[in-house]
């Protein structure tokens, strides 16, 4: 089963909107990471929630996340057009000895802003 | 200063030929990675490193072969090309494997096996 699924897949909207995109999971988790990947380029750490957090801020971004329902969302609040990118989340699972784990990404959520 | 650097940025080659791909990360972080991304963008990791030493291999074919002669540096060596070799490979590095898991990613190599 995949863990961290994006959704939408897609959202277009126009610049000085809110763009909210949703991520949910299937296992329990150490903590969930934000990433933007802009087209042919590499992936850009946004910001990392812990299992114990329930929401966070950096700037523009706002996320959430819900352990209970096992969901995440980003919120990007006034939109610009360099916002357009795939957005992805990832869950840590975390490991024994701290060493031993791995991020596994969700599909993305591509997003247009449109100026 | 590029933090997480990987060559080459391209690499077109063809079927059963062995090709490597470079990388270096100048962050002193002790874990480094491999992923693949699909022509779907679905984005999946290889193998982690932590101080030299292999953690996880995501069952990959064992034509992939990486190798790590420091903790800064992970070069992926792949043999026998194959066309579903295809896809864009991404290193990254990220401080610990634990507390700090936060991945920075180099800009990637796009592999077409034709």
């Amino acid at each position: 089963s995949q863990q961290g699924e994006e959704d939408p897949q897609a959202l277009s909207i126009q610049e000085g909107e809110n763009a909210t995109m949703n991520c949910s999971y299937k296992t329990s988790i150490n903590n969930l990471q934000w990433y933007r990947q802009n087209s042919g380029r590499g992936l850009v750490h946004l910001i990392l929630i812990r299992s114990n957090e329930r929401e966070k801020h950096s700037g523009r971004l706002r996320v959430t996340l819900d352990t209970s329902k096992k969901s995440s969302s980003l919120l990007i609040t006034a939109s610009r057009a360099a916002d357009t990118a795939s957005y992805f989340c990832a869950t840590d699972r975390g490991g024994s000895g701290g060493s031993n784990y791995k991020l596994t990404f969700g599909k993305g959520t591509l997003l247009t802003v449109n100026p | 200063d590029t933090a997480v650097s990987q060559t080459p940025k391209y690499l077109v080659t063809q079927m059963g030929n062995d090709k490597s791909i470079k990388c270096e990360q100048n962050l002193g972080h002790d874990t480094m990675y491999w992923y693949k991304q699909d022509s779907k963008k679905f984005l999946k990791i290889m193998f982690s490193y932590n101080n030299k030493e292999l953690i996880i291999n995501e069952t990959v074919p064992n034509r992939f072969s990486p190798k790590s002669p420091d903790k800064a540096h992970l070069n992926l060596h792949i043999n026998s090309l194959e066309l579903g070799d295809s896809a864009v490979y991404f290193c990254a590095s990220s401080q610990d494997g634990g507390w700090d898991s936060r991945n920075i990613f180099g800009q990637g190599t796009r592999l077409t096996v034709v």
